[in-house]
């Protein structure tokens, strides 16, 4: 079965230090990636995807993720965390199905930035 | 401003109740998306739509009914056969066809049965 997988549920981090939250995928063909963020009580707003070419994408917010296929994994990472920073994060794949394309989420990882 | 609206913020509803939550966007985009949200359980897919008068099944689409009779508009009714409809409602949408679109989401609607 095609998944995401976020194995962590929490990340806490120091202000000013790096942070890296956690993703694997399990998806037949091209993988295309996503990062989401979603404040309390909120929508989900879009951070960053990879889609082909460059491992490394940077994306809004000084937020980047790495693309690494042998370890099919999608990690996405800061180098120097804020309070603001402070969210729930996920981690999404977009599939080819019935109808088109549609979306599927990890589980999230709440990240706390503690000042 | 270009967005998804969603409606009404907050609902309560009691047992045995149909409910519609309302979805309006003005992107332009073909493709809208219905997923539910629980702690701890990420975004589940109960309803999509590629384009007007038509709509596909999510992964948990069971208690749940769409119509996409406008491209701006993707209501969706929360029915009575729905088991356990307390949780919180994000309607999306995103360029159709296109694999690397992002999708947009709306501000949510919770939905709180008593």
């Amino acid at each position: 079965a095609q998944s995401v997988a976020q194995p962590e549920d929490q990340v806490n981090v120091a202000e000013g230090n790096p942070l890296t939250v956690k993703c694997t995928y399990s998806v037949s063909g091209n993988p295309y990636l996503f990062w989401y963020v979603q404040y309390p009580n909120r929508g989900l707003q879009f951070l960053l995807k990879y889609i082909t070419g460059d491992n490394l994408v940077k994306g809004s917010y000084g937020f980047e993720a790495e693309f690494n296929k042998s370890q099919t994994s999608f990690h996405l990472k800061k180098p120097s965390a804020l309070v603001s920073d402070s969210a729930l994060y996920f981690c999404a794949v977009r599939l080819d199905s019935t109808g088109g394309f549609k979306t599927i989420f990890g589980a999230g990882t709440r990240l706390f930035v503690k000042a | 401003d270009g967005g998804i609206t969603q409606s009404p913020k907050y609902l309560f509803r009691k047992e045995g109740q149909n409910v519609t939550l309302s979805c309006e966007q003005n992107l332009n985009h073909d493709a809208m998306y219905w997923y539910r949200q629980d702690p701890g359980q990420g975004l589940r897919l109960i309803y999509y739509s590629q384009i007007v008068n038509d709509f596909q099944k999510g992964d948990i689409a069971e208690g749940y009914s769409v119509s996409r009779e406008k491209k701006e508009s993707f209501p969706l009714t929360v029915t009575s056969a729905q088991k356990n409809p307390t949780a919180f409602y994000l309607c999306a949408s995103s360029i159709v066809n296109f694999p690397t679109g992002e999708l947009f989401f709306g501000e949510g609607s919770r939905l709180t049965v008593l």
